[in-house]
């Protein structure tokens, strides 16, 4: 089963410029996290935001949370290329973590 | 050095052998998860455990079998009635469900 869908599914912008990637679910949520993954690599979690907030901030990382329209966003500032990499949502299902399909975000220099 | 380690980070097997896929973690986590990752996708649970000698399907659990005998070992066994094994797979784990999960490096594993 699949609860948080992103969009764009790719995205490539330029060094410096911002990038945003938006995550879509359909049940109600105690919380939603955010993780990158390297190619072939595990991934990293990045941020957790509760249903109670509406945004959080981490570094060059803000997320923010809408859950009237059951939907977050994540926005890298001043992307560098070591952002190179897809990022997931993940919802958090009885229990469980149910990940999407990820934005596989590319910066080019 | 706490994290979490999984071996080998690249298997081989033939069709119709069973194969298992290793998952240590020092972080001391209650809960650990097996997922299954296919190129260019998301990925999807396979099983996991909130705790030791006890663990629940996830979304995609046939022909995979897990144990949890000890806390820090979570092994995953693709079985050969696992139809389609070729996949990247990924170990996580969390001090409880539903909150911030560490993941190893991954097992990529090819069916020959």
């Amino acid at each position: 089963s699949q609860q948080g869908e992103e969009d764009p599914q790719a995205l490539s912008i330029q060094e410096g410029e911002n990038a945003t990637m938006n995550c879509s679910y359909k049940t109600s949520i105690n919380n939603l996290q955010w993780y990158r993954q390297n190619s072939g690599r595990g991934l990293v979690h990045l941020i957790l935001i509760r249903s109670n907030e509406r945004e959080k901030h981490s570094g060059r990382l803000r997320v923010t949370l809408d859950t009237s329209k059951k939907s977050s966003s994540l926005l890298i500032t001043a992307s560098r290329a070591a952002d190179t990499a897809s990022y997931f949502c993940a919802t958090d299902a009885r229990k469980k973590l149910v990940f999407g399909q990820g934005t596989r975000l590319t910066i080019n220099p | 050095d706490g994290g979490i380690t999984q071996s080998p980070k690249y298997l081989f097997r033939k069709e119709g052998q069973n194969v298992t896929l290793s998952c240590e973690q020092n972080l001391n986590h209650d809960a650990m998860y097996w997922y299954r990752q296919d190129p260019g996708q998301g990925l999807r649970l396979i099983y996991y455990s909130q705790i030791v000698n006890d663990f629940q399907k996830g979304d995609i659990a046939e022909g995979y079998s897990v144990s949890r005998e000890k806390k820090e070992s979570f092994p995953l066994t693709v079985t050969s009635a696992q139809k389609n094994p070729t996949a990247f797979y990924l170990c996580a784990s969390s001090r409880i469900t539903g909150i911030e999960q560490f993941f190893g490096p991954g097992t990529r594993l090819t069916v020959l």
